[in-house]
């Protein structure tokens, strides 16, 4: 079966660094996803590990570990438009589908 | 290049009902996916096309169905809409080929209320 696990909700300070887990148990893995979405808007794609490490990417950096089934986003000097859902999102062997977590709602306060 | 499209953004029907919702996919994407997006549930997987072939299906009832055109354009119908079927429809497409990344683009969706 499929399991991603996220934390429902979180909060941080505007220019600190906040890190969303993300733990997942799937049948099968083919790349593990980050997508930011907005409230009322379409997830848009943040990063992508396919590897074990860190993916760096602006303020933005993704870690993955696939002997744990564990991955990271760190998000760092928020800001408030970082205030968002991120989901986590696992790739099928064959490439074709996404799982994803049930998403962490990020609230950043001045 | 036009980002994923879907109409109609915004659809109330009432129970029994159906409904046919539209998304047309990034110029050249092949392969579009539907998801669903509930408060409770989530983001999750209804179906996969390519090629006008449905490629993997998730754990939703036979009264959810869709289909691809040859021009990719992708259409999901749900027949006897129940209450439970209120949510944001997304649809997602992406390319195909030997590139490891191939992210699915999101479309704005189609916001169902049942009532």
């Amino acid at each position: 079966g499929q399991n991603i696990d996220q934390p429902t909700e979180m909060t941080a300070t505007e220019g600190a660094i906040v890190q969303i887990n993300c733990t997942y148990q799937t049948s099968g893995f083919n790349g593990l996803f980050w997508y930011q979405q907005h409230a009322g808007e379409a997830p848009t794609f943040l990063s992508y590990n396919v590897l074990d490490g860190l993916e760096e990417k602006g303020r933005f950096s993704s870690f993955l570990s696939r002997s744990k089934g564990y991955s990271y986003l760190l998000l760092k000097e928020l800001q408030m438009k970082d205030s968002a859902s991120y989901l986590c999102a696992v790739r099928d062997n064959a490439g074709n589908m996404l799982t994803f977590g049930g998403g962490t709602r990020l609230m950043v306060k001045p | 290049k036009a980002g994923v499209t879907q109409t109609p953004r915004y659809l109330i029907k009432t129970r029994g009902q159906q409904v046919t919702l539209s998304c047309s996919p990034i110029s050249g994407h092949r392969s579009v996916s539907w998801y669903q997006q509930t408060p409770g549930q989530g983001l999750q997987f209804l179906f996969e096309y390519f090629s006008e072939t449905q490629r993997n299906k998730g754990n939703f009832p036979g009264r959810f169905s869709g289909r691809q055109f040859s021009n990719s354009r992708s259409e999901m119908n749900v027949s006897t809409l129940e209450l439970g079927d209120s949510a944001l429809y997304l649809c997602a497409s992406r390319a195909t080929g030997t590139r490891p990344l191939n992210e699915q683009f999101f479309g704005p969706g189609t916001r169902l209320t049942v009532l």
